[in-house]
């Protein structure tokens, strides 16, 4: 079974660009997170979809994040434009449904904001 | 806010010795605990979880308990082993389906 896919793996760049992430889930789930972990925490939920509906974006920074899951499969996160403190590792990750059951992470990518 | 507390945020031990790693959640109606472990340049990767209906789980090496009243709940792994070595996180499913992560514990094991 083929995890959860992330691209970039890697991305620098300078404050007040603009950079997106890409997320392919595992097929079939219906559940798409975001996550940013900056270096030394624990995971922080950005944004929620089920299907191609948000469900959580509460602590999504909306001024400069934007995310979408077109046709409930792919998703991208965009930032733009980006801070210093935006530097950190973010994470996609799939559950078949919302609820109480494990998350499928992706390798995340490694944002640097000079 | 929900909110979940994990200590301690590093541990060494000795290989073949026991790790426990301790977490404590706020929202009581939390119902679903999951362990996971992330080396370095990957993802998490579930370990072991437990619902709130058990008190405690196994997994050969692994085992986690529970205590509900006092909204506890710990990470034990035995005969460690030194690719246990990583950062383990713990989490609570609050009761709007959110997920909560610890703040994470590096787990070092010398050989």
């Amino acid at each position: 079974e083929a995890g959860v896919a992330q691209s970039p793996r890697y991305k620098i760049i300078e404050k007040r660009q603009s950079v997106a992430f890409w997320c392919n889930p595992i097929s079939g789930h219906a559940t798409l997170y975001w996550y940013q972990q900056i270096l030394g925490q624990g995971p922080k939920l950005l944004i929620q979809f089920q299907n191609n509906g948000v469900v959580d974006d509460s602590q999504l920074p909306k001024d400069r994040f934007s995310a979408e899951r077109l046709k409930g499969v792919d998703s991208t996160l965009k930032i733009q434009p980006a801070k210093l403190e935006d530097s950190a590792v973010y994470l996609c990750a799939s559950s078949p449904n919302r609820g109480p059951e494990k998350l499928f992470f992706g390798s995340g990518t490694q944002l640097s904001v000079l | 806010g929900e909110n979940v507390e994990q200590h301690p945020s590093t541990l060494s031990v000795q290989e073949g010795d026991s790790a426990v790693i301790k977490c404590t959640y706020s929202d009581s109606a939390s119902n679903y605990f999951p362990w996971y472990k992330q080396e370095l340049g990957k993802g998490p990767q579930l370990i072991i979880d437990i619902r709130s209906n058990v008190g405690e789980k196994k997994d050969q090496r692994i085992a986690v308990t529970l205590n509900k009243t006092a909204k506890h709940f710990s990470l034990h792994i035995t005969e460690t082993q030194p690719e246990d070595s990583a950062v383990y996180f713990c989490a609570a499913i609050s009761g709007t389906y959110k997920y909560i992560f610890g703040t994470g514990t590096r787990l070092k094991v010398l050989a």
